[in-house]
């Protein structure tokens, strides 16, 4: 079993749509990464966060510590949010390393 | 400010060759991390670099070696090629090396071995 679970693996919504993208992990961890790829390209980082909630835009993060368990929405979604979204976590017993543990990712399409 | 640069972009090899990745961090960023991403999987960890020392190390083989440079920048190595080390290779910089520093991405590096 991943550490690190993201669901669903595949998501396609219609422009317009609200979106939600659930991370749940296994272990205990100092930080959480939500991160954005498009086809072939980079990572890019959305949000990190250990407590709470945060927004950026259209985009809105949250993390229950407690449960384990973040979420990443996305509010009246656009073709151009078609991409992977990948969730990583530092782990808290990491200590002198920051190295991350990665879910396996998203795959988001919006259709026009 | 720059972010954090890879090259080569694209690299073809042949099974049994060597290749070196390079990555620069961002300016000021004393940490650097190496990932490698199979086609359909998240990235895995395979070195993590601070001050120059190695602080991690994941589970890849001895062909796998890393160095970091007084400037921070790093290269990524690895010896006798495998068909199964196609991937892109990440590189990613924080200006702290412990847990929860947060780390921002290169573009990778696409390598293809055939």
């Amino acid at each position: 079993k991943n550490e690190v679970e993201q669901s669903p693996q595949n998501l396609t919504a219609q422009e317009g749509e609200f979106i939600t993208i659930n991370c749940s992990y296994s272990v205990g961890i100092s930080a959480l990464h939500w991160l954005q790829q498009h086809p072939g390209g980079g990572i890019v980082s959305l949000f990190m966060l250990s407590s709470g909630k945060k927004k950026h835009g259209r985009l809105i993060a949250t993390i229950n510590i407690q449960e384990k368990h973040s979420s990443l929405h996305i509010t009246a979604s656009h073709p151009r949010d078609s991409a992977v979204y990948i969730c990583a976590v530092y782990l808290r017993s990491g200590g002198a390393t920051n190295k991350l543990i990665f879910g396996t990712g998203t795959l988001l399409a919006v259709q026009p | 400010d720059a972010g954090v640069t890879q090259s080569p972009t694209h690299l073809i090899k042949t099974r049994g060759q060597h290749v070196t990745l390079r990555c620069s961090p961002i300016s000021g960023h004393k940490s650097v991390s190496w990932y490698q991403q199979v086609l359909g999987q998240g990235p895995q960890f395979i070195f993590q670099y601070y001050e120059k020392e190695e602080r991690g190390r994941g589970n890849f083989p001895d062909r796998f070696s890393a160095r970091q440079f007084p400037n921070y920048s790093s290269e990524l190595n690895v010896n006798a090629l495998l068909l199964g080390d196609s991937a892109l290779y990440l590189c990613a910089s924080s200006w702290g090396g412990t847990s929860g520093a947060e780390q921002f991405f290169g573009p990778g590096t696409r390598l293809t071995v055939l």
